[in-house]
């Protein structure tokens, strides 16, 4: 079975302070693991897809990380605009197309 | 990009009354959507996956005579919620995947339909 777990839980930044999200996996042929952000009362926004250990993609201040057992989000100098839940998900070879999501990580960006 | 819509984006309705939920992929055509439940400070937790031409393939735990999905098109599937009590009252949001995409299919979700069942 597929597993997604995401840390911290929250996490509360200064603007322009630099940090990390963590989202560990487990799964049975890694065919893509993806990151969106759900602002509150909306749907999540698509931010990336990685497919293999060592791709990186990079958007704005985001930078997304793959390994073959992690995923890091990294964000650099964020603003207050950059707070949000982000929720990590992978997709299996073997599960049907379906996504397995995390938890996310709530970040807070104080001004 | 793939943009996805929701209707209503609210809905507030009388215990017993039935709701239905529609989704829509507006520029591309979505062979298979996905319906999820989120409830306060909780993740997504995936209901069914919705396959055009075909019955709803239904998780673990959910009632697929309360919850009917119908994928009539290749740009809209529906969720009606029969009989509706309080307990179902939660944050409803579907996906779609973009068929052009090529390897890992990424999903693009609607904003979401917030239920309320007085």
């Amino acid at each position: 079975e597929d597993q997604v777990t995401q840390s911290p839980e929250a996490l509360r930044l200064q603007e322009g302070e630099s940090s990390s999200l963590n989202c560990s996996y487990t799964v049975s042929g890694l065919r893509g693991l993806f990151w969106y952000r759900q602002d509150p009362g909306k749907g999540p926004e698509f931010l990336f897809t990685l497919y293999s250990a060592g791709e990186e993609k990079e958007k704005e201040r985001l930078k997304a990380t793959l390994t073959k057992k992690e995923s890091f989000l990294h964000i650099t100098a964020p603003k207050p605009e950059d707070s949000a839940t982000y929720l990590c998900a992978v997709q299996g070879n073997t599960n049907a197309g379906k996504s397995t999501f995390g938890d996310g990580t709530t970040l807070t960006v104080k001004p | 990009g793939a943009v996805v819509s929701q209707h209503p984006s609210w809905v507030i309705c009388k215990s017993g009354t039935s709701v239905k939920i529609e989704c829509r992929s507006l520029d591309f055509q979505a062979t298979t959507m996905f319906w999820y439940r989120q409830f306060p400070k909780q993740s997504l937790m995936l209901m069914a996956t919705s396959n055009e031409g075909s019955k709803a393939t239904y998780e673990q735990g959910v009632e697929k005579d309360k919850f009917l999905i119908n994928h009539a098109s290749l740009t809209l599937s529906t969720l009606t919620v029969t009989s509706a009590h309080p307990e179902d009252s939660s944050f409803y949001i579907c996906s779609a995947r973009d068929p052009r995409t090529s390897g890992a299919y990424e999903q693009y979700f609607g904003p979401g339909t917030r239920l309320t069942v007085t």
